[in-house]
């Protein structure tokens, strides 16, 4: 069964803050996890690219797993206002398949100068 | 870097309309996919391809259907354009089992 929840927001924070956005899933086969940005008008991009329990940094960004929880989050630290998108998590089973990835809905992030 | 490219980036259309949208990619990718993506509703897979010639239906197959003739190019055609159509249109490619990377997107619109 195909299911990622992620609250759609919107987030609305001032700018400076750290920023947690957070999805939940109930599949224990999903073993790939990332996280993309997508700006009004615009493409998803991708972001952040993980496979294990733990946590990933790649600059203000922080992806953490949970596999025990089924929780994956995203932090981005001192946030500014070009942080301003919707960020969907996505997700793909160990092993497979070309049907894709599964995604959120996205989280509608504002960053409030 | 992987580039991903869709014909139109906005594409105004009558009701009745045979719509062709293409996408191209660089990167050697053996998937390819159509999504469509509505607020509140997220992204929706329409149609994949795996290999050329090879397809597969998606979640919302109904009024689509595609054409994967060569390795970077996935065509997605509306037979018959409805007003329910209108929509963003976002073509995606990946290597067989990993993240996708996603074109600019086609905002659709059916008078």
């Amino acid at each position: 069964q195909k299911e990622v929840e992620q609250d759609p927001g919107p987030l609305s924070v001032p700018e400076g803050a750290i920023v947690s956005l957070n999805c939940t899933y109930s599949n224990s086969a999903f073993q790939y996890f990332m996280w993309y940005r997508q700006y009004s008008r615009k493409g998803p991009e991708l972001l952040m690219y993980t496979y294990s329990s733990g946590n990933k940094e790649d600059g203000r960004f922080t992806a953490q797993v949970d596999k025990s929880s089924k929780y994956i989050s995203l932090f981005i630290r001192d946030s500014q206002p070009s942080d301003s998108a919707t960020y969907l998590c996505a997700m793909i089973a160990s092993g497979g398949g070309a049907d894709g990835l599964t995604f959120g809905k996205g989280t509608h992030l504002i960053i409030q100068p | 870097d992987v580039k991903v490219t869709q014909s139109s980036r906005y594409l105004v259309k009558r009701t009745g309309e045979k719509v062709f949208l293409e996408c191209v990619q660089d990167m050697d990718h053996e998937n390819m996919f159509w999504y469509r993506q509505d607020p509140g509703l997220g992204l929706r897979l329409i149609y994949f391809s795996y290999d050329v010639k090879m397809k597969e239906k998606g979640d919302i197959p109904e009024g689509y259907s595609v054409s994967r003739e060569k390795k970077e190019r996935f065509s997605l055609i509306l037979e018959s354009a409805s007003t329910n159509q209108t929509s963003m249109y976002l073509c995606a490619s990946s290597r067989r089992t990993d993240t996708q990377y996603f074109g600019p997107g086609t905002r659709l619109t059916v008078l």
